[in-house]
């Protein structure tokens, strides 16, 4: 059974850092990209950022370009999404989720809650 | 960037169809997916290269995708797909969502 467990959310200031995990079981990891997902309280789905199997694409959606930065640990079927500087504006719940690249994203985590405020 | 566009909201009466679309520049030459999202749930996916049905997924659910727009229909509707529907392609190595349709089953 495929499994996708996110952790490392929680409440955290405007400006400050947050590094969130997920921990993959049930599939052979490396054989997959992975993604961070978000929604933000009464909205919609928004693609976060994309890694592929071997790290060769990285892709992140332009609001966090230059702030957060995914990573993965194929070794520990880990994957990771470090935060700096975060906003108001990046309080969600996020998910991650594994696809072939340029596939669907098949199956997503329970998602992790990221509260960002003073 | 690419953008997809979804109605907030459509509503359907018990078995009956609702039709839900997804408009994009030149989506019919992506392939479109679609994914539901119950409250509390985690998305899950329900259409992908535009037509087909992951395993588990009631027949019920079909998808359709040409020119500009990719439509999920859902014959039969019953109060269990009640959910917000959100509909993806690729463009550029990038996912895109579309922002998210509410189906109401009344």
């Amino acid at each position: 059974e495929v499994q996708l467990v996110e952790s490392g959310g929680g409440l955290v200031q405007p400006g400050r850092s947050l590094r969130l995990s997920c921990v993959a079981s049930g599939f052979t990891f490396d054989e997959y990209g992975m993604h961070w997902v978000r929604q933000a309280p009464g909205k919609g789905l928004e693609w976060v950022s994309g890694i592929s199997w071997n790290s060769g694409h990285i892709e992140y959606v332009d609001s966090v370009k230059g702030r957060f930065t995914v990573s993965r640990d194929n070794a520990k079927n880990s994957l990771y999404l470090q935060m700096m500087s975060l906003r108001v504006e990046d309080t969600a719940l996020y998910y991650c989720a594994k696809s072939r690249w340029s596939a669907p994203l098949d199956y997503w985590g329970q998602g992790t809650l990221v509260t960002v405020s003073s | 960037s690419y953008e997809l566009t979804q109605p907030p909201s459509v509503s359907v009466s018990p078995g009956q169809t609702a039709s839900i679309s997804c408009s994009g520049d030149t989506l019919g030459n992506k392939y479109a997916c679609w994914y539901q999202h119950r409250p509390g749930q985690s998305p899950v996916l329900v259409i992908f290269q535009d037509k087909k049905r992951p395993s588990g997924i009631p027949e019920r659910f079909s998808g359709s995708n040409s020119g500009n727009t990719a439509t999920l229909t859902i014959s039969g509707a019953q109060a269990m797909d009640e959910a917000d529907y959100y509909c993806q392609a690729w463009d550029r190595n990038t996912v895109v969502f579309g922002g998210g349709t509410k189906l109401t089953v009344l």
